[in-house]
């Protein structure tokens, strides 16, 4: 079975810039996860998706940050206008519908650094 | 709120050696206690979870783990350290929210001596 996929794997860019990063998940995966880890701390959920719907962006930046998932499969995660502080690797995960028990699949992740 | 603690920022040991890694969570029920591995510019993949049954769980890679209710820890052991298993590991909860979303820890770093 075909992992997460995630694009780019590094990005840099200027503070004040913008910047989008993409997640398809595992064919059938109905849960799709993005979570933003900061160097030296574990993961944090930024938002989660139950098909095309969200579930929880309780700690999205929302002034910020914005996310998708069309059609219930890939998603694009966006940042506008990026800060210094947003350098992170961003991981995408996925679970199968009621299987999020059962532990997630992630992705590589990107790796952005806001200079 | 559930939390994660990991005390451990950093573990040294030689390869052969055995390892416990430990994390402490909270949480008022029976939790579903994961942990993750994350090799350097990979995401995470999962050792080994717990959710009931058998408080001692194998994982992949020679793993294992014991939930502990009574200490609210779930340390993961290997009994003899290679050299590819110098890592990142986290422990992670999931979060009784409803979402399934996951609580984790701040990690711990292996490195391992030849």
């Amino acid at each position: 079975e075909a992992g997460v996929a995630q694009s780019p794997r590094y990005k840099i860019i200027e503070k004040r810039q913008s910047v989008a990063f993409w997640c398809n998940p595992i064919s059938g995966h109905a849960t799709l996860y993005w979570y933003q880890q900061i160097l030296g701390q574990g993961p944090k959920l930024l938002i989660q998706f139950q098909n095309n719907g969200v579930v929880d962006d309780s700690q999205l930046p929302k002034d910020r940050f914005s996310a998708e998932r069309l059609k219930g499969v890939d998603s694009t995660l966006k940042i506008q206008p990026a800060k210094l502080e947003d350098s992170a690797v961003y991981l995408c995960a996925s679970s199968p519908p009621g299987g999020a028990h059962y532990g997630y699949t992630f992705g590589s992740g990107t790796r952005l650094t806001v200079v | 709120a559930q939390s994660v603690t990991q005390p451990d920022i950093h573990i040294t040991v030689s390869e052969g050696a055995s390892l416990e890694l430990r994390c402490n969570y909270s949480y008022g029920a029976t939790p579903y206690l994961f942990w993750y591995v994350q090799s350097p510019g990979q995401g995470l993949q999962l050792l080994l979870k717990y959710f009931s049954g058998d408080t001692l769980v194998q994982g992949i890679k020679g793993f294992e783990a014991e939930f502990k209710r009574s200490q609210s820890s779930f340390n993961l052991r290997k009994p003899s350290v290679h050299w590819s298993d110098a890592a990142e590991y986290f422990c992670a909860v999931v979060s009784d929210s409803g979402t399934y979303k996951y609580i984790f820890g701040t990690g711990t770093r292996l490195k391992v001596l030849a």
